[in-house]
C-alpha cells in the first residue's frame, strides 16, 4: 500500500536559518506529491505539488521541493525561515483509488 | 472571497447525540472532500464527493454520512456520535481533472469532543 513517511516529528531552526524537510514514500508507480502546511487553528494550504517534468520545483511562501525517484524522496527547502514558517508541514502522495495519503506531519518551531 | 467556510468552529457533544457539520464553498468547485485530523496523524479521508448527487467513502467512513444536494455545500453527518469520533473536521474542495483534483483549498475546521 502506499505510505508517505516523514521521519522528523518535530523540528525547530533559528530564524534565517536554512530549512529542509524530509518526505519519503512508497509508491509503485510515478508518485503524484504534494506539500500543505497548516498553521495553528487553521486548515492546510496547498504549498507546492510535483506531477511531471522538472524534480525542483517551486511554491508558494520561497519553498522548494526536489523530487528524487531513486531516494523515494520528497524534500522541502526554504533558504531562508522567517518566523512566521512555524506551523505543521505535512507531505502527501497520490495513492490507490486516486486519493491523498497523508504523512504524519513535522512541527516546525522557529527561535528568534 | 470566502474559500471554504466550515460551522461551527467548535462543538461539545454527549455520546450518543447526532449533529451536522457545514461545509459550503464558493468557488463552483466540483470535487469536496471531508477528512479527519487526529493527534499526531496525518488526515484521513472520510468520505468525498464528484460532483451534485454524487457520493463515495473514503478510508474511515463508519459513523458519518454525506449528501451533496447542491455544488456548494458538502453535509457531514454523525448520526450516533462516539468518543472515537473526537478530531478536528476539515472540508476541502479541488476542481476537477486528475491528478489536479487533490484537495486545492481547506477550511479551517471544526473541533468536534464527544463526552
Amino acid at each position: 500500500a502506499q505510505s508517505v513517511t516523514q521521519p522528523d516529528i518535530h523540528i525547530t531552526v533559528s530564524e534565517g536559518a536554512s530549512l529542509e524537510l524530509r518526505c519519503n514514500y512508497s509508491y509503485g508507480a510515478t508518485p503524484y506529491l504534494f506539500w500543505y502546511v497548516q498553521s495553528p487553528g487553521q486548515g492546510l494550504q496547498l504549498l507546492l505539488k510535483y506531477f511531471s517534468g522538472d524534480t525542483l520545483v517551486q511554491g508558494i511562501k520561497g519553498f522548494e521541493a526536489e523530487f528524487k525517484r531513486s531516494q523515494s524522496s520528497f524534500n522541502l527547502r526554504k533558504p531562508s525561515v522567517h518566523w512566521s514558517d512555524a506551523a505543521e508541514y505535512f507531505c502527501a502522495v497520490v495513492g490507490g483509488a486516486q486519493k491523498l495519503v497523508f504523512g504524519q506531519g513535522t512541527r516546525l518551531t522557529i527561535n528568534p | 472571497n470566502a474559500g471554504v467556510t466550515q460551522t461551527p468552529k467548535f462543538r461539545i457533544l454527549k455520546i450518543g447525540q447526532s449533529m451536522t457539520l457545514q461545509c459550503t464553498q464558493d468557488m463552483n468547485h466540483n470535487y469536496m472532500y471531508w477528512y479527519r485530523q487526529d493527534p499526531g496523524m496525518g488526515l484521513k479521508l472520510i468520505y468525498y464527493s464528484v460532483g451534485a448527487g454524487i457520493t463515495d467513502k473514503g478510508e474511515v467512513p463508519n459513523g458519518y454520512n454525506v449528501s451533496r444536494s447542491t455544488t456548494e455545500d458538502f453535509p457531514l453527518r454523525l448520526e450516533l456520535a462516539a468518543p472515537s469520533q473526537t478530531s478536528v473536521y476539515f472540508c476541502a474542495s479541488s476542481t476537477p481533472g486528475y491528478p489536479s483534483n487533490q484537495p486545492q483549498h481547506f477550511g479551517d475546521g471544526t473541533r468536534l469532543s464527544i463526552l
